[in-house]
Formats: C-alpha cells, sequence, structure tokens
C-alpha cells in the first residue's frame, strides 16, 4: 500500500530532551516536507526536501532540523524541544519536486513538550 | 499573518443544498494551487492541483475554479451530503518556488 507513515503518533516530552520523529514514504517520491498544525494558524511548512541531500527552509525552520539521507526518509529533529513546539505534525512526499504535483500526508503526530 | 487567505472560516449547509468558498492568494506571484480536504481525526488528502488561469477541476460533486489574474480560487459542492463535511484547505505556490502556503482552511459541516 502506497503510504506515508510517521513515528511517533503521540509524544509527551520536556523541555529540552532531544527527539526525533521519523517520516518514511513508499512512492518512490522526490519531494518531502514537514508541516505543524497550529490553531488558527493554519498549516505551517518547517522544512523541505526536493530530493536526497537537498533541504530548504520553510517558512517556520527555527528549532527544527532535517535530513535526507535516503530518499524514503525525511526525519524531523528536535535538538532541544521547547513548549512553544507543541504542535501537530505532519510530514508529506509528493511525486514531483517542482510542487504541482498533490502532496500526500502521513498520519500526523501530536507532540506536547511540558 | 496568513497571506493566502480563505473564507469563510466555516459554514453550515443543509443536506442537499450547494455552496461554495474563497481561497485568495496574491496574483502577483503564481505558480500553482492545490486544494486540499481534510476530515477530523484524519490527514488532508489532495483534491485538485491547479496551474493555468481559467482552471477548472471536478471530482465528483466537487469542483474548482482558478482565477490567477485576480488570485482568488472557489471549491464548490454541489448537492452537499453529511460526508462532505471536513476542511478544506488550500495551499498556494510561489513562482518557481516550492514552498507551499496554506490558507486558514473553510470548515464545512453539513446537516442531516
Amino acid at each position: 500500500e502506497a503510504q506515508v507513515t510517521q513515528n511517533p503518533r503521540y509524544l509527551i516530552t520536556v523541555t529540552g530532551k532531544k527527539l526525533t520523529v521519523t517520516c518514511s514514504q513508499n512512492m518512490n517520491h522526490e519531494y518531502m516536507s514537514w508541516y505543524r498544525q497550529d490553531p488558527g494558524l493554519g498549516l505551517r511548512q518547517i522544512y523541505y526536501s526536493m530530493n536526497v541531500e537537498v533541504t530548504d527552509k520553510g517558512d517556520v525552520p527555527e528549532g527544527y532540523k532535517v535530513s535526507r539521507k535516503e530518499k524514503r526518509n525525511f526525519p524531523l529533529i528536535l535538538e532541544s524541544p521547547s513548549p512553544n513546539q507543541t504542535s501537530l505534525y505532519f510530514c508529506a512526499s509528493s511525486f514531483r519536486w517542482t510542487t504541482q504535483g498533490e502532496q500526500y500526508f502521513g498520519p500526523g503526530t501530536r507532540l506536547t513538550v511540558t | 499573518i496568513l497571506n493566502v487567505e480563505q473564507s469563510p472560516q466555516s459554514l453550515h449547509v443543509q443536506e442537499g443544498d450547494s455552496t461554495n468558498f474563497t481561497c485568495s492568494f496574491p496574483s502577483s506571484n503564481f505558480y500553482a494551487l492545490h486544494w486540499y480536504r481534510w476530515e477530523t481525526a484524519k490527514s488532508p488528502e489532495a483534491l485538485f492541483v491547479m496551474t493555468l488561469n481559467g482552471d477548472e477541476k471536478k471530482k465528483g460533486q466537487i469542483s474548482a475554479t482558478l482565477n490567477t489574474k485576480e488570485g482568488y480560487s472557489y471549491l464548490y459542492i454541489k448537492g452537499s451530503q453529511p460526508e462532505d463535511s471536513a476542511t478544506y484547505l488550500c495551499a498556494h505556490i510561489k513562482a518557481a518556488g516550492n514552498k507551499l502556503t496554506f490558507g486558514g482552511g473553510t470548515r464545512v459541516l453539513v446537516k442531516p
């Protein structure tokens, strides 16, 4: 089944404790992206990647890191999480790096930082 | 402040009625517009990708139009059904860009 998977789905952590949210797609998509969703602010793009070893900042990259060492994986790293990073996170992928292709979203990761 | 605006933020529709809502985006800088449907407790799912002025797309009873010169897109739902209840998101991509900017969404509730 073609899909985007994220792990974990739910995470409660404490300020400053490094964490990684994994994202994997099995559709051989070139373009991958991370978003956060906050009430009243819509979906905001954190980072995106057009292909292996090619990543760039979205609109809200502060406090996050990403890497794209393999085409299928695009982990999101929070080196020192803070409470303002409490949010619902989505990973998405798209076949075409030009972003004309539709985005396929993962199931979401709900993160709470206390 | 979102520069991609959707209106209204929410609307209630009686089953069987038709409805439409708007996505506004900067007309001076356009590459593509996406529409997504987002049901509660699920992930957003793509409805349409629109790239050309005058584009019209249709999927079942849902259709969309695009006006890049004036910077808006309409989404129409004909004969709304309870299963059409969802938040509808649009996303704008600037010319030659790779970033998507989402609007805040229109939450549609179809009452039986």
